[in-house]
């Protein structure tokens, strides 16, 4: 089946430490990117690719890296620098990341991120 | 800076009892906006995308409508298996990418 996986589901953090969510999509998507969701509240961008081997920060980039070293496959690190981690972490792919037509943008079914 | 904001925060309606979302934007060109549904704890579903004002959609007891300034999500007849949050969003023409900002949802639950 075509779509959009992310591991592991739920993740737990020690403080100090780093952690890596995994995503990947078979779609032959282009475009990849990073949202967290807080409860209650919408997406905000993290980081985005438009193509392999280019990433760009997004709105809340601090504390957060990425790499897009082949093109179905955009991992986040969630590094100690990141002082409030917990969240509903998404990933999300689209076609082109350059489509002014407003290219659909599809999301993976999410990890959960814990501080403990 | 583009700004989004759903409302009502959260909607009870009984089985059968239509109403309406809103989903009020400020952008700077408007390149599409996406209506997504998020049951809890998944991610979200595509349903719609609007380019422009004057424009519908419909999908079973969905139906998206545009303005300049708003779009609405009708729901007609829910079912209780309509519960869920539905989330607005929109894509900016001066974007140099597809990123979409968000409002904080609408969370909706039908009771049978």
């Amino acid at each position: 089946d075509g779509g959009i996986t992310q591991s592991p589901k739920y993740l737990f953090r020690k403080e100090g430490q780093n952690v890596t969510l995994s995503c990947e999509q078979n779609l032959n998507h282009d475009a990849m990117y990073w949202y967290r969701q807080d409860p209650g509240q919408g997406l905000r961008l993290i980081y985005y690719s438009q193509i392999v081997n280019d990433f760009q920060k997004g709105d809340i980039a601090e504390g957060y890296s990425v790499s897009r070293e082949k093109k179905e496959s955009f991992p986040l690190t969630v590094t100690s620098a990141q002082k409030n981690p917990t969240a509903f972490y998404l990933c999300a792919s689209s076609m082109d990341g350059n489509d002014y037509s407003g290219n659909t943008i599809y999301f993976g079914e999410g990890s959960w991120l814990t501080v403990v | 800076e583009d700004q989004v904001t759903q409302s009502p925060e959260a909607l009870r309606l009984q089985e059968g009892e239509s109403s309406s979302l809103n989903c009020s934007y400020t952008v700077s060109g408007l390149r599409g906006l996406f209506w997504y549904r998020q049951d809890p704890g998944k991610g979200p579903e595509f349903l719609f995308t609007l380019y422009s004002a004057g424009e519908e959609k419909e999908k079973e007891r969905l139906k998206a409508t545009l303005t300049k300034k708003e779009s609405f999500l009708h729901i007609t007849a829910p079912k209780p298996e309509d519960s869920a949050t539905y989330l607005c969003a929109v894509q900016a023409g001066n974007n140099a990418g597809n990123m979409l900002t968000f409002g904080g949802g609408t969370r909706l639950m039908v009771k049978p």
